[in-house]
C-alpha cells in the first residue's frame, strides 16, 4: 500500500515568513498526527485529529502554527509568522485502526 | 543524506556483533512503548512493540525488554547488519482515556553505526 505522503521535502525561509506544509495520509487512516522533530531530539507531537476533528492540539503553538484537516482526509500545517527556532523537521503520521502509526519522510524546514 | 541527529549518544558495533540499545522512559503510568527506526531523510519505522504487561517481545532478530521496576527499555539487535545503521528512538503512551488515539512521547534516540 501507498505511505504517508509529504509535500514539500524541504523549505528554507525567512524569519517573519509564512509556511505550510502538506500531507496526505494513508487511506483508510482516521487518525492523523503532526510532529515537529528538532535536530538531535525525538519527534514531539503537535497535533492528532481523527477524522477531522481535533483530538489533541496542547502542544501546538497557537499564536502561529495552525492546522487543518477540512475533509478527513489531507491535512496542512502552517506556520506565520516563522521564527528561527522553528527550524526542524515535520512528520505526518497517520493511523489505522490497530496501533501502529505510519510515518511520512517528513518536511525539513530551514528558517534564516 | 540529511543526519538525523547531530549530538546523539551513539553505540559503534562491528557488523555481525549483537546490539543493546537502551532507554529510559518517563512516566510510569504508560503502559505501551515502541521502538522506531529512523534513517536518515526518513520518517521514524516502526520495529517492536511490548505492552506493560509483558517483560520481553521477540521479533525477527529483535528483542524488547521492558522493567518497569526501573523504567527501563532496551532493544536487542542480533546479528546486526549493516542496514540496522540508524538512529534509534523508544516510544510510551499512555492507557486511554489519557492518551485518545495513542499519543507518543519519544525519548531522545540513540545513533546505531555498523562497523563492516
Amino acid at each position: 500500500e501507498a505511505g504517508v505522503a509529504q509535500s514539500p521535502r524541504y523549505k528554507i525561509i525567512e524569519k517573519r515568513q509564512s509556511v505550510a506544509f502538506w500531507c496526505n495520509p494513508i487511506s483508510g487512516h482516521a487518525t492523523l498526527y503532526w510532529y515537529q522533530q528538532i535536530l538531535g531530539q525525538g519527534p514531539k507531537l503537535l497535533i492528532q485529529f481523527q477524522n477531522n476533528g481535533v483530538v489533541d492540539d496542547s502542544q501546538l503553538p497557537k499564536d502561529r502554527f495552525s492546522a487543518e484537516r477540512l475533509k478527513g482526509v489531507d491535512s496542512t500545517l502552517k506556520i506565520q509568522p516563522a521564527k528561527l527556532e522553528d527550524s526542524a523537521v515535520y512528520l505526518c503520521a497517520s493511523k489505522g485502526p490497530d496501533n501502529e502509526q505510519f510515518f511520512g519522510p517528513g518536511t525539513r524546514l530551514t528558517v534564516l | 543524506g540529511e543526519s538525523v541527529g547531530l549530538h546523539l549518544p551513539t553505540l559503534s558495533v562491528q557488523e555481525g556483533d549483537n546490539s543493546i540499545i537502551n532507554c529510559a522512559y518517563s512516566n510510569s503510568a504508560s503502559d505501551y512503548f515502541i521502538w522506531y527506526k529512523q534513517e536518515s531523510g526518513k520518517g521514524p519505522q516502526f520495529i517492536i512493540d511490548i505492552r506493560s504487561n509483558m517483560d520481553k517481545r521477540q521479533g525477527q532478530r529483535v528483542t524488547v525488554l521492558l522493567n518497569k521496576t526501573v523504567k527501563h527499555l532496551s532493544l536487542q539487535i542480533a546479528a546486526t547488519q549493516p542496514g540496522d545503521s540508524a538512529v534509534y528512538f523508544c516510544a510510551e503512551t499512555l492507557p486511554p482515556p489519557k492518551a485518545a488515539g495513542n499519543k507518543l512521547t519519544f525519548g531522545g534516540g540513540t545513533r546505531v553505526l555498523v562497523k563492516p
